[in-house]
């Protein structure tokens, strides 16, 4: 499986401001996706970033909110941007497994707490 | 639209006894994958199993098994002999094979096992 790391692990930050995730994979992926899981909760698909174009939105989910960038193929950038506390989440970023197997892999996660 | 219900809140469970944590989900696809994924305290998600709706075996990883009843529409994982480390949350999800094939996750089930 690929191994996908992710900064900031963890960030406190006061409502207003923006704060940008990155996820970095060890190979080259077609696709990777974004999740949000609020506190409590299970995880949430917010977007899918294919390289080369612009990303694909969940419902609930828009692009000034959560700009996406996926400059090449193993790194993508979720913006979580004017936050409030409700942006309080764990984000991850995740990819297909490798070799044509179904199940996705997850990054370490991104510990956001808004104050 | 693709839905996972996952029953169980939470589970108690004494070391080194079975647990069976509930599934069920509801599709209209016939081509379509289910997986578990296990989220300790620190927040990762670990890929644990994986069952494809044609298999006709139940999937089976070490002391995870998958039991699949697919005319009930359900896929309970089984973890034989528990210990300490099993407490987690687990998630059961779903990705169905066609359209946008979205990764989909249950409420999950947060399991504590007792010494």
């Amino acid at each position: 499986s690929a191994v996908i790391s992710q900064k900031p692990s963890r960030d406190i930050c006061q409502r207003g401001t923006s704060l940008t995730i990155q996820c970095q994979v060890d190979s080259q992926v077609t696709m990777m996706f974004w999740y949000r899981q609020q506190p409590g909760q299970s995880l949430t698909l917010i977007a899918t970033a294919n390289q080369g174009s612009e990303a694909t939105y969940e419902s609930g989910f828009v692009i000034d909110k959560f700009p996406i960038s996926r400059p090449n193929l193993t790194f993508s950038t979720l913006t979580v941007s004017n936050m409030s506390p409700e942006d309080s989440s764990i984000y991850l970023c995740s990819v297909d497994g490798q070799g044509g197997s179904y199940e996705q892999y997850f990054g370490p996660g991104t510990r956001l707490t808004v104050t | 639209a693709q839905k996972i219900t996952q029953t169980q809140p939470g589970m108690f469970v004494q070391e080194k006894e079975a647990v069976t944590l509930d599934c069920t989900y509801d599709t209209s696809d016939q081509s379509y994958g289910l997986f578990w994924y296990k989220q300790p305290s620190s927040g990762e998600m670990i890929f644990l199993i994986y069952q494809g709706s044609y298999d006709e075996q139940n999937a089976t990883e070490g002391r995870y098994s998958l039991n699949f009843q697919k005319a009930r529409k359900s896929a309970n994982l089984v973890i034989s002999a528990s210990q300490l480390g099993d407490s987690a949350m687990y998630f059961c999800a779903m990705r169905e094979f066609q359209g946008a094939q979205k990764l989909v996750f249950g409420q999950g089930t947060r399991l504590t096992i007792n010494p």
